[in-house]
């Protein structure tokens, strides 16, 4: 079976920029497709991105488009996302999850289990 | 950009129906899913292509879609489905979500 594992928790000053890591395992990591998603205390759910793991085209959200970037690792089995000029508003926990098609929203999607990002001074 | 509207919240007794809606602009042109999350948790998907039950999802979580409006229905609902339930739709490529609802059953 398909496993994502994100790394752990992160504390960061604003202005700073922050990488977390999203490992992958159980089938081909080429087959797939890494999205993140931000969720924020009090708000939504929130697509950030996403990465083709093939070819490592990416597709941001609007919102993150001017500080985010997501890369991967073929030979590590992990994709990674990074968020730079951090705000308090950033704070969030962080999900990656694998897929086969290019949009979430199919039962054979994996989820991580999240990774919380904090930012504060 | 795409938006997706949800009620903030909905609240119902134990073992009544719960119905939480989702409405988009072309809405009824777009496949739409449904989350589940809780604290602490990863979100489980319980709807998608608009009507269809992952394994494992109890039978009282069904869903509707009718023109531009999606409904997440839960029959009977039980203490365990309290959540944050989050509607989902494709649109230009990008994944949008729903602003949320949050379903409080007591």
């Amino acid at each position: 079976d398909v496993q994502v594992v994100q790394s752990g928790a992160e504390v960061k000053k604003p202005g700073a920029t922050v990488k977390i890591s999203c490992e992958f395992s159980g089938d081909t990591f080429t087959d797939y497709y890494i999205h993140w998603v931000q969720r924020a205390p009090g708000k939504g759910l929130e697509w950030v991105g996403r990465i083709d793991l093939e070819d490592g085209y990416t597709k941001y959200a609007e919102k993150f488009q001017d500080r985010v970037t997501m890369t991967a690792d073929s030979s590590l089995e992990t994709a990674y996302l990074e968020l730079s000029s951090l705000r308090p508003e950033d704070t969030a926990v962080y999900y990656c999850a694998a897929g086969t098609t290019d949009l979430l929203g199919i039962p054979s999607d994996f989820w991580g289990e999240g990774t919380l990002v904090t930012v504060s001074s | 950009s795409y938006e997706l509207t949800q009620p903030p919240s909905v609240s119902v007794s134990p073992g009544q129906t719960a119905t939480i809606t989702c409405s988009g602009d072309k809405l009824g042109d777009k496949f739409t899913c449904w989350y589940q999350h809780k604290p602490g948790q990863s979100p489980v998907l319980v709807i998608y292509e608009d009507t269809k039950r992952p394994s494992g999802i109890p039978e009282r979580f069904s869903a509707s879609h009718s023109g531009n409006t999606a409904t997440l229905t839960i029959s009977g609902a039980q203490a365990l489905d309290e959540a944050d339930y989050f509607c989902h739709a494709w649109d230009s490529g990008m994944v949008v979500f729903g602003g949320g609802t949050k379903l409080t059953v007591l």
